[in-house]
């Protein structure tokens, strides 16, 4: 149980458009989802909290209209990188919780974003 | 704002042999979660092992066990019986416990761990 799938798992785009990734809970119902980046050999960073039909909680130095985070369901989150620019290559990583499963935080396997 | 040091980059270790991966981490909060996760190759996050602060028994699971120092703010990670597949980077990470579950993990800069056949 609690499997977290991310989709696409690999998505190059030109500079200048919009890409959207998906998390999705499988068998569980994420009241919580997080938005995690992760550059090449570096640590994960906390990009953004979003709970379901809530406005997503942006950590500090994250700019929210360009990382677009919508929760619009129990088990769907997305992330919507606007107008993408090569520094936004990076590896994309979400992970949801339950209220009911307890402390865990489930991983999703990340998306690798290529912008060109 | 809380942080997460682990300040050895590298380790490697003979198979079969034990290994201390250490942690570090600063925080004004009583009420935390400690996690240690194990990065592979294929990037899927996989939970090692969890540590309530409250806990004052270290946690254990199978080969892999912490000491955890809360005075210290010190939590390290022993793997005993190293096999080829604990070759993977790891990271210590923190998370708040405010009640709710909504708070995110703030991690390490992670130790990529060597397993020599």
């Amino acid at each position: 149980g609690a499997v977290v799938s991310q989709h696409p798992s690999w998505v190059i785009c030109k500079s200048g458009t919009s890409v959207k990734i998906e998390c999705r809970s499988l068998d569980f119902q994420a009241t919580t989802m997080f938005w995690y980046r992760q550059f090449p050999k570096k640590s994960l960073m906390l990009m953004a909290t979003s709970n379901e039909g809530s406005k997503a909680t942006y950590e500090q130095g994250v700019e929210k209209d360009k990382f677009l985070i919508n929760h619009a369901s129990l088990t769907l989150s997305t992330l919507t990188v606007t107008s993408a620019h090569p520094e936004d290559s990076s590896f994309y990583i979400c992970s949801a919780r339950s209220r009911l499963a307890g402390v865990e935080q489930y991983f999703g396997p990340g998306t690798r974003l290529t912008v060109t | 704002a809380q942080t997460v040091t682990q300040s050895q980059p590298e380790m490697s270790v003979q198979e079969a042999e034990t290994v201390t991966l250490s942690c570090t981490y600063d925080t004004s909060e009583s009420d935390y979660y400690l996690f240690w996760y194990k990065q592979p190759p294929s990037r899927q996050m996989i939970l090692v092992i969890r540590q309530e602060a409250y806990k004052q028994q270290n946690a254990t699971e199978n080969r892999f066990s912490v000491n955890f120092q809360k005075a210290a703010k010190s939590f390290s990670l022993k793997i005993s019986d190293s096999q080829l597949g604990d070759a993977a980077m790891y990271f210590c990470a923190y998370r708040m416990d405010s009640g709710g579950g909504a708070d995110g993990l703030t991690f390490g800069k992670g130790t990529h761990l060597i397993i020599q056949p």
